[in-house]
């Protein structure tokens, strides 16, 4: 079974730069790209950064990503209150030959 | 202004079927892969049909392959979701999610409200 695999929470305190990791494989993130998405309370998945490292538009360039072999990080800097929410990492996998997305990641600002 | 409204949803019994809408407006429709997202509290995010902006190519996720159905009508900007022999581990909010680009990717930079279908006797 392919998985991406992040930590169920991360918290840090306002200010604070946070990161938040995606480990894959290379059957998905080895040979893909990442793409990040942040869920608030109710609402639907919001793509946050798109091919490792681009943010679309109107994505504060608070929010950064990174790759590297069959692992991936999303950064947050400045953090701030309303950053609170469900963040998810996605990539395609080529043994699936579909998308997959991780668990998720529920971000608290202290 | 990109906006997906789905549309749909609701309580069946198991063996039934459904069918989603999603409509789409404020995008070239041919232009853009349309997908179906669902989320349920157990298995979080799960990537379950998309269909290529020219149509020509679908996805569905082994869960569902031989009881859902996508397809796309291009006079009314709309992706359908026909879902047949539902089953309670079916349950679930059903997102519909615009790619980014032509073929499926995974890169859903719209997305619908959300619609919850429940399954259950």
């Amino acid at each position: 079974q392919s998985v991406l695999t992040q930590p169920p929470s991360e918290s840090g305190t306002p200010g604070q730069i946070i990161t938040i990791s995606c480990s894959g494989s290379s059957s998905n993130i080895g040979i893909n790209t990442v793409n990040w998405y942040r869920q608030l309370p109710g609402t639907a998945p919001k793509l946050l950064i798109y091919s490792n490292t681009q943010r679309p538009s109107g994505v504060p360039d608070r929010f950064s990503g990174s790759k590297s072999g069959t692992s991936a990080s999303l950064a947050i800097s400045g953090l701030q209150s309303e950053d609170e929410a469900d963040y998810y990492c996605a990539a395609w996998d080529d043994n699936l030959n579909g998308v997959l997305f991780g668990g998720g990641t529920r971000l608290t600002v202290l | 202004e990109v906006q997906l409204l789905e549309s749909g949803g609701g309580l069946v019994e198991p063996g039934e079927s459904l069918r989603l809408s999603c409509a789409a407006s404020g995008i070239t429709f041919n232009n853009y892969a349309i997908t179906w997202v669902r989320q349920t509290p157990g298995k979080g995010l799960e990537l379950v049909s998309g269909i290529s902006g020219r149509g020509d190519n679908t996805y569905y996720a082994e869960s569902v392959m031989g009881r859902f159905t996508i397809s796309k009508d291009n006079s009314k900007n709309t992706v359908y979701l026909q879902m047949n022999s539902l089953r309670a581990e079916d349950t679930a909010v059903y997102f519909c999610a615009k790619d980014r680009w032509l073929g499926i990717t995974g890169t859903f930079d719209y997305w619908g409200q959300g619609t919850l279908v429940t399954v259950s006797s």
